[in-house]
């Protein structure tokens, strides 16, 4: 069974500061998705990363994956208060046939 | 598009009555997903569809859960009956190949009194 797991589950972080998110999974991967989601809403999808090393950038966002490693990065550069939400990874892969198997989530709160 | 559509937004009823979610998905997406959001479990894979056919059904937490896609257009998932525990947000979701994102509706928030 595929596993995803992101960490860490919650992150506060001050405005103008840097931090990554990590998500790992646990068998091979051919997609790997993020999401945000914010309180009482949908889920936004934001990067698609689709091959080892594939790297995507939108505004202060930067999203990698190591399929090697099974692992894939958000990094936030300068936070900024309009990013505080949740972030979900998510992956499929051809074993697990074309579901989506969602990591549980890491709760961004950047504060003033 | 409209992207996808569910309804109701919200639904609050008695334990024990029939509930049904609807979704239409985007057109010309060939998968459909239905998700259930709690604080507790996360997200979670209900059931999800290719073409119109269910694929994968093990998420289905009991027989009091059943979905349809009688169409490539339309969806629904009924419990019957309804009971508290069920309570969570539910959404549904489409996409249209094997190499890109799944979209979501915007989710039918479930409420068993």
């Amino acid at each position: 069974e595929l596993k995803v797991e992101q960490n860490p589950l919650f992150l506060s972080m001050q405005e103008g500061k840097n931090y990554t998110i990590y998500c790992n999974y646990s068998t091979t991967s051919d997609r790997l998705y993020w999401y945000r989601q914010d309180p009482g809403k949908s889920l936004e999808s934001l990067f698609v990363l689709l091959s080892n090393g594939a790297v995507k950038q939108e505004g202060r966002l930067m999203a990698s994956l190591d399929t090697k490693a099974r692992l894939s990065t958000l990094h936030i550069t300068a936070a900024v208060h309009d990013l505080s939400a949740t972030y979900f990874c998510a992956v499929d892969s051809r074993t697990s046939g074309s579901r989506l198997t969602f990591g549980e989530g890491t709760q961004l709160t950047v504060n003033p | 598009d409209a992207g996808v559509i569910q309804s109701p937004r919200h639904e609050v009823t008695e334990m024990g009555q029939e509930v049904t979610l609807r979704c239409k998905p985007i057109s010309g997406h060939d998968y459909l997903f239905w998700y259930r959001q709690t604080m507790m479990r996360g997200l979670e894979l209900l059931i999800y569809f290719n073409n119109n056919v269910p694929i994968d059904d093990s998420g289905m937490p009991e027989d009091r859960f059943s979905a349809k896609m009688p169409n490539a257009s339309f969806s629904t998932l009924k419990i019957q009956p309804s009971e508290p525990r069920d309570s969570a947000v539910y959404f549904c979701a489409s996409r249209n190949s094997l190499n890109t994102e799944a979209f979501f509706g915007q989710g039918t928030r479930l409420t068993v009194v």
